[in-house]
């Protein structure tokens, strides 16, 4: 159990579109989905905090009219970057984790989304 | 906030030795220090956890240790292989406080034949 999944798995696009990624928990409910980026050869960087049914909490730095997020339901969260640019080329993963239970704390990782604008 | 930080950020091993790699925290109040290991384009993966009630968990080749005084915890693999080559990631959170998890830095580990 416990399977996060996320769509698409890569994408390429042109500077000054919008990119949406999907994070879905597959066999359980999260009440709480999290965003992280990472650039090559660095860790993971938590972008923001989204709880179902209300707005994301956004790190320091991340700009939350670029990363819009919505967590409409306890299985789905979205992710879009809006006017990429190349800077905004990275390794996307989403993480999941239930309200309770013996894995509290535990996040559940989806397999990411590598974005690379042009 | 909280702040991780990892050493080594390389290791390299012969096989069949042992690797420690190690993490400090700077949030007395977290109380939840997972590991992962990340394969070159894929997601963490969880390979053990501790929290903080106790001072040492194993899962076969695989221990982590808790200092909570010190704020310090290791991870310790036992008999590396080949297939352990991958980077290590530490981090911290503190349940109930919405998971949010703090990484380190980031160890590669490479294991040589």
């Amino acid at each position: 159990g416990a399977v996060v999944s996320q769509h698409p798995s890569w994408v390429i696009c042109k500077s000054g579109t919008s990119v949406k990624i999907e994070c879905r928990s597959l066999d359980f409910q999260a009440t709480t989905m999290f965003w992280y980026r990472q650039f090559p050869k660095q860790s993971l960087m938590l972008m923001a905090t989204s709880n179902e049914g209300s707005k994301a909490t956004y790190e320091q730095g991340v700009e939350k009219d670029k990363f819009l997020i919505n967590h409409a339901s306890l299985t789905l969260s979205t992710l879009t970057v809006t006017s990429a640019h190349p800077e905004d080329s990275s390794f996307y993963i989403c993480s999941a984790s239930r309200p309770s239970g013996a894995a509290l704390g535990e996040q559940f990782f989806g397999p990411g989304t590598r974005l690379t604008v042009l | 906030g909280e702040n991780v930080e990892q050493h080594p950020s390389t290791l390299s091993v012969q096989e069949g030795d042992s690797a420690v790699i190690k993490c400090t925290y700077s949030d007395s109040a977290s109380n939840y220090f997972p590991w992962y290991k990340q394969e070159l384009g894929k997601r963490p993966q969880l390979i053990i956890d501790i929290r903080s009630n106790v001072g040492e968990k194993k899962d076969q080749r695989i221990a982590v240790t808790l200092n909570k005084t010190a704020k310090h915890f290791s991870l310790h693999i036992t008999e590396t292989q080949p297939e352990d080559s991958a980077v290590y990631f530490c981090a911290a959170s503190l349940t109930g406080g919405g998971n949010k998890l703090t990484f380190g830095t980031g160890t590669q580990l490479k294991v040589e034949l």
